[in-house]
């Protein structure tokens, strides 16, 4: 079975500094690769994805994630954090199923705390 | 354009009541899952379906059951509950590409304390 580590629970960046946070997984093949962040109360939004093709991503907010096959790792980053940034990151894989979905398998989460 | 609706977003059970939560999508999605989330525990899979009359458990189904008459809705029943299932919980659906596992959309969540 897929699992996802988020090593770090808790990370606290100033506002204006750059961020990455860390994510790796453990599936037997090429996997599907997720950031999402979830607001305190709201639900989770995507934030990027991989599934195959170049291995830096980009996504909305301007966040970007680079998947390391070598590593098994997918860090998302981001050059220059805002305030707004303050949220819980999830990193979440999924597999390729041949049958049907089975759904996605989420890290623990990290927070983050953005200083002024 | 709604997406995924639940509710209700907050609800306060006594030990061995039953409730439901409800979840609706108006996206055509045939993928909808239930999960919850805990603290220091990220989310967790409860029950998916991938079509109507069609569920399967996930990772944590124990006290759980769920039905899927129609495509848009996907109802989540607490036969008896348990101070154990206090936690925040989450629908999320998504539209199946062949057999590929596409991107999920969430809910806002629903609140259940059981006391």
């Amino acid at each position: 079975a897929q699992s996802v580590t988020q090593p770090d629970i808790h990370i606290t960046v100033s506002e204006g500094a750059s961020l990455e946070l860390r994510c790796n997984y453990s599936y037997g093949a090429t996997p599907y690769l997720f950031w999402y962040v979830q607001s305190p109360g709201q639900g989770l939004q995507l934030l990027l994805k991989y599934f195959s093709g170049d291995t830096l991503v980009q996504g909305i907010k301007g966040f970007e994630a680079e998947f390391k096959r070598s590593q098994s790792s997918f860090n998302l980053r981001k050059p220059s954090v805002h305030w707004s940034d303050a949220a819980e990151y999830f990193c979440a894989v999924g597999v390729r199923s041949g049958g049907g979905a089975d759904g996605l398998t989420f890290g623990k989460g990290t927070h983050l705390i953005i200083q002024p | 354009n709604a997406g995924v609706t639940q509710t209700p977003k907050f609800q306060v059970l006594k030990t061995g009541q039953s409730m439901t939560l409800q979840c609706a999508q108006d996206m055509n999605h045939e993928y909808m899952s239930w999960y919850r989330q805990d603290p220091g525990m990220g989310l967790r899979l409860i029950h998916y379906s991938v079509g109507a009359g069609i569920t399967d458990q996930g990772e944590v189904p124990n006290g759980y059951n769920v039905s899927r008459s129609t495509t848009e809705d996907f109802p989540l029943r607490l036969l008896s509950a348990a101070p154990s299932q206090t936690s925040v919980y989450f629908c999320a659906s998504n539209r199946l590409q062949g057999a590929t596992t596409g991107e999920l959309f969430f809910g806002e969540g629903s609140r259940l304390t059981v006391l």
